[in-house]
């Protein structure tokens, strides 16, 4: 049992550049997330979905689109990268709402923007 | 504002008790989770209190006082693998976590 994947796990990008980050996850889950974590703060939600086909804004949802087109993935993407999201971004799902329930986190994304 | 505070770093012995505390100032309450981080990994799932008291589970257990804002997770008979950030998290009135920035706990042998 898998849990929740992320691909890639590094990747490097010049300002401007475009990426995708991928998080797939076998549990049947309905709710995912995508997050940022950054030295000396807290987690941060930047989208979120309750559902296939469902998005949502978190708090800093700026400078990032997000797409559920099935219920198992849950992809990011970045149009033009800006040094301001060289960051670590996770991947989450849980079966309900996260203020109840817990999360099953990937393995985390390790994003540079030069 | 919402607001979490831990402490950033902890150092305690190998075999000792130590207890990491976390306050909250947010909107409403619906739970507070604890959860663990090894260095380069995924948080883990610790435990989850949304009633006063204290929740043990094994080696690790955590306390909840609604009415002061606070709670504490306690570590004891501490191992070398004990060393990991441990997160804090809030769930507010709309059910959204807030999360704390972590406390980093070295364990020294």
């Amino acid at each position: 049992n898998a849990g929740v994947t992320q691909t890639p796990k590094f990747r490097v990008l010049k300002t401007g550049q475009s990426m995708t980050l991928l998080c797939a996850q076998d549990m049947n889950h309905e709710y995912m997330y995508w997050y940022r974590q950054d030295p000396g703060m807290g987690l941060r939600l930047i989208h979120y979905s309750v559902g296939e086909g469902t998005t949502a804004k978190g708090e800093v949802p700026d400078g990032y689109n997000v797409s559920r087109l099935k219920k198992q993935n849950f992809l990011l993407g970045l149009e033009s990268a800006a040094p301001s999201q060289t960051s670590v971004y996770f991947c989450a799902s849980s079966q309900e709402g996260s203020g109840a329930n817990v999360l099953t986190f990937g393995a985390g994304s390790r994003l540079t923007v030069l | 504002g919402q607001n979490i505070d831990q402490p950033t770093e902890m150092t305690a012995t190998e075999g000792a008790i130590v207890q990491i505390n976390c306050t909250y100032q947010t909107s409403g309450f619906n739970g507070l989770f604890w959860y663990q981080q090894h260095a380069g990994e995924a948080p883990t799932f610790l435990s989850y209190n949304v009633l006063d008291g204290l929740e043990e589970k094994g080696r690790f257990s955590s306390f909840l006082s609604r009415s002061k804002g606070y709670s504490y997770l306690l570590l004891k008979e501490l191992q070398m693998k004990d060393s990991a950030s441990y997160l804090c998290a809030v769930s507010d009135s709309n059910y959204q976590l807030i999360w704390g920035a972590g406390t980093k706990l070295i364990i020294k042998p």
